[in-house]
């Protein structure tokens, strides 16, 4: 299958500080990308969908100010965590679906482990 | 909007035995998609199962098999022959326009 990649796979960074996550696909193009966040031993909640050339779509109750998503090619979209505090500490995961006809089937990155400290 | 339940956080299952894992939905939609997602330690989420809804037959994927009842929105997860790497959270995913909204999980421990 496809393959997705997230650079970095864990990152510590201090209280006040941005921090860049990226999510590429390898061998194929995505126009869309998901972000979603996992809180520890919980589910995976859709944050916002990324779009080639265009303003990425913020779910209900997710800052688009605080997560800056940008889709700057057919295969990277990177999200920002800007003036990250430790309620920010997650687990961060992306997808991306497979275009054309039929079955989009979507394509999980391996996740970043954010800490805030 | 569309919600998802899984309503067992955990389950056990010993190992060769058969275990079923629940997943309730609420949508408007009719035609959609739905899937079951493992995910193990290492927090790579891995597709296990999919199923379109306007398809009757329920989906099989070797010792993996759903239970699609689109009336009662139900979609179980039908795990055969249980094996040791079979353990992990499985999500049941209903699969939206943008995104995928997912149920809480059910852990399945599988005992040797």
């Amino acid at each position: 299958g496809a393959v997705v990649s997230q650079h970095p796979s864990r990152v510590i960074c201090k209280s006040g500080t941005s921090v860049k996550i990226e999510c590429r696909s390898l061998d194929f193009q995505a126009t869309t990308m998901f972000w979603y966040r996992q809180f520890p031993k919980q589910s995976l909640m859709l944050m916002a969908t990324s779009n080639e050339g265009s303003k990425a779509t913020y779910e209900q109750g997710v800052e688009k100010d605080k997560f800056l998503i940008n889709h700057a090619s057919l295969t990277l979209s990177t999200l920002t965590v800007t003036s990250a505090h430790p309620e920010d500490s997650s687990f961060y995961i992306c997808s991306a679906p497979t275009s054309g006809v039929g079955w989009n089937e979507q394509f999980f990155g391996p996740g970043t482990r954010l800490t805030v400290l | 909007a569309q919600t998802v339940t899984q309503s067992q956080p955990e389950m056990s299952v010993q190992e060769a035995e058969t275990v079923t894992l629940s997943c309730t939905y609420d949508t408007s939609e009719s035609d959609y998609y739905l899937f079951w997602y493992k995910q193990p330690p290492s927090r790579q989420m891995i597709l296990v199962i999919r199923q379109e809804a306007y398809k009757q037959q329920n989906a099989t994927e070797n010792r993996f098999s759903v239970n699609f009842q689109k009336a009662a929105k139900s979609f179980s997860l039908k795990i055969s022959d249980s094996q040791l790497g079979d353990a992990a959270m499985y999500f049941c995913a209903y699969r939206r326009l943008r995104g995928m909204r997912f149920g809480a999980g059910t852990r399945l421990t599988v005992k040797p």
